[in-house]
Parts: C-alpha cells; structure tokens; sequence
C-alpha cells in the first residue's frame, strides 16, 4: 500500500488567512483527487488532477499536481470559516492496484 | 448529482448483536466500498465491490462481512458486535465502464456506530 502523507496535521487560523496543505509520495500517481469533509458527514469530492505540473482552481481554492506526479498542493486564499473540515487527498498509483490510497488528512479550523 | 445514502446516520448496538449497515447509490456506478473512519487513523477500507456478488477483502476485513446482491446497493454486516468497532462507517461508490476507471469516489453521509 503506497503511503500519501498529508501536512500539516492540524491548523488553525484566522478569517482572511493564507494557507496550503501539502500531499507527498514516494510513488508516481496517474490521478490525485482531493476532498473535504465537514464535521459528522462524508467526504465530498473538490478536484482530481491528472497531469504533472497541473494547476487547477476552485473559487479560492489553487490546487497543484506536482511535475513528477508525486505530490499535490491545495492553497486556499482569503480562508473563511466555511472552509473548516478536513481535507483529504487520495491517490491512484501507476500500475497498481485501482483503489485509491487516502492520507489521513488536515484538520483546517478557521475562526471568525 | 451522485447520490449516495447510508440506512442510518447513527446506531447504537450492544456488544454481540448483529448489524446491518445498508448504502444505496443512484448513479448506476459498478464500483462500491466500505470504510471506517477512526481519529488518527483516516480512512480504512474494508470491503469493496467491482460488480454484483463480487467483494474483494480491503485492509481490515477481519469481524466483517459484505453483501451485494444488487448494482445499486451494498451491506455492511458487523456478524457479532464489539466495542472496538465503534467508528464512523462511510460506504463510497465510483465508476468503472469498459477500460476506463474512475478514481473518483463519491462518499454516503456515514453512519456514527457506537458499540456498548
């Protein structure tokens, strides 16, 4: 099972805030998709990308795949306290098996 | 929309029963899965499904059992509870069609499992 390590663990931060999550393997992924789960529901699907170097955004949200396809970004701009939740990646390795490995996750608080 | 609905949003079972976690999905979607969801410890598959009556044992299968008599839907069967399978149970489905294969997985809303 391929290991997606996801930092930081825990952040907490202020309204209008800056940040980025980062998402690291050692193995190559044809596909890196991100979610986030809010408290008490399930995972809800933001973004899958597929292509080394790829850039992706989502209203706030910048979402990168890295050029050797082993690590992904997501950096949100301006964080409100809508975007708490965690934040999961998952990867589909090249060659391997078709279910996708999860990383544990950032747990991202924004306070008003 | 991709709809996915799991029978309970919360279930409170004693040691030893037998339990069923049911998920539906409407999406026509040939692939399904079972995770359990711990603090620290993400997200762990344990069973999933390519096709009806097919299952696959996922990372932590052990206490467990599936059903998938249906496309559209897919059991959890917890066949004596214990405590420590007190989790958050997320049931998931994604697509699978000819050579193309979705990693995309579209998640139920979770049952919250407490096992006393």
């Amino acid at each position: 099972t391929q290991l997606l390590e996801q930092s930081p663990q825990f952040l907490s931060i202020q309204e209008g805030e800056n940040l980025t999550v980062y998402c690291n393997s050692s193995s190559v992924f044809s596909s890196l998709q991100w979610y986030r789960q809010e408290p008490g529901e399930g995972p809800v699907l933001l973004v899958t990308v597929v292509t080394g170097g790829e850039v992706k955004k989502l209203k706030r949200l910048t979402f990168q795949f890295g050029d050797a396809r082993k690590d992904s970004s997501l950096h949100i701009t301006a964080a409100q306290p809508g975007d708490t939740g965690l934040y999961l990646c998952a990867g589909a390795s090249t060659g391997g098996s078709y279910i996708p490995t999860f990383g544990r996750g950032t747990s991202l608080i924004v306070h008003p | 929309d991709v709809k996915v609905t799991q029978s309970s949003r919360y279930l409170v079972k004693r040691t030893g029963e037998k339990v069923f976690l049911e998920c539906v999905q409407d999406m026509d979607h040939e692939n399904m899965f079972w995770y359990r969801q711990d603090p620290g410890l993400g997200l762990r598959l344990i069973y999933f499904s390519y096709d009806v009556k097919m299952k696959e044992k996922g990372d932590i299968p052990e206490g467990y059992s599936v059903s998938r008599e249906k496309k559209e839907r897919f059991s959890l069967i917890l066949e004596s509870a214990s405590t420590n399978q007190t989790s958050m149970y997320l049931c998931a489905s994604s697509e699978h069609t000819g050579t193309s294969f979705s990693y995309e997985q579209y998640f139920g809303p979770g049952t919250r499992l407490t096992v006393t």
